[in-house]
């Protein structure tokens, strides 16, 4: 079974711009997760979708956002980029929503200049 | 204010010897994980304690569950090189529909 899978892997972006991730679940997952990975800040909650129906959603301002279509796969878009931004993007996938077993992705790793 | 709280932060050790970190919170977790997360890739989970007192083996590591279901341990004995990598506590404070929380993690370092 192939793994979730994220794209792009690493990307360089300036202030202002907008960005758009991707992630493909594992086959039969329709939980999909983000999470921003900070040295300071460790693992941080973005939002969760399943069945295309966003779930739960984290404490991030309204230019995070994002959407899963009826094949699973999400996309997380963060628009009017800042410095602060700079982080590694963390998709994962599990079967249910919820708190059961997360499998993650290698991640996103976005630079803001 | 971090849900979950790591400790020790940084951990360097020598090949063999024992070591055990830490992962607090004033809640009560319905169950808690535990993550391995090795450079360039992402969390892998290792373990999920679900009973308070609960302890769980994996080889060389050892995950307990406090009593209360605030806590929980992680025991490595004779820890070798490729147990290298950032632990990450995780726990949902209610189970079905909410998200894991994770610590900030302990970063292991074992040297050879």
């Amino acid at each position: 079974k192939a793994g979730v899978t994220q794209t792009p892997r690493y990307l360089i972006k300036t202030r202002g711009q907008q960005v758009t991730l991707s992630c493909s679940p594992i086959s039969g997952h329709r939980s999909v997760s983000w999470y921003q990975q900070t040295p300071g800040q460790g693992l941080q909650f973005l939002f969760e979708y399943f069945s295309e129906t966003q779930r739960n959603k984290g404490n991030f301002p309204g230019r995070f956002s994002g959407r899963q279509f009826s094949n699973s796969r999400s996309e997380m878009n963060v628009s009017t980029l800042e410095l602060g931004d700079s982080a590694l993007y963390l998709c994962a996938s599990s079967e249910l929503t919820g708190s059961g077993e997360l499998f993650f992705g290698e991640g996103s790793r976005l630079t803001v200049l | 204010t971090q849900l979950l709280e790591q400790s020790p932060q940084f951990l360097s050790i020598q090949e063999g010897e024992n070591l055990t970190v830490y992962c607090n919170s004033s809640s009560v977790f319905s169950s808690l994980q535990w993550y391995r997360q090795e450079p360039g890739e992402g969390p892998v989970l290792l373990v999920t304690v679900v009973t308070g007192g609960e302890v769980k083996k994996l080889k060389r590591l050892t995950f307990q569950f406090g009593d209360a279901r605030k806590d929980s341990s992680l025991h490595i004995t004779a820890a070798q090189p490729g147990d290298t990598g950032l632990y990450l506590c995780a726990g949902s404070i209610y189970s079905g529909n909410t998200p894991l929380v994770f610590g900030k993690g302990t970063r292991l370092s074992v040297i050879a």
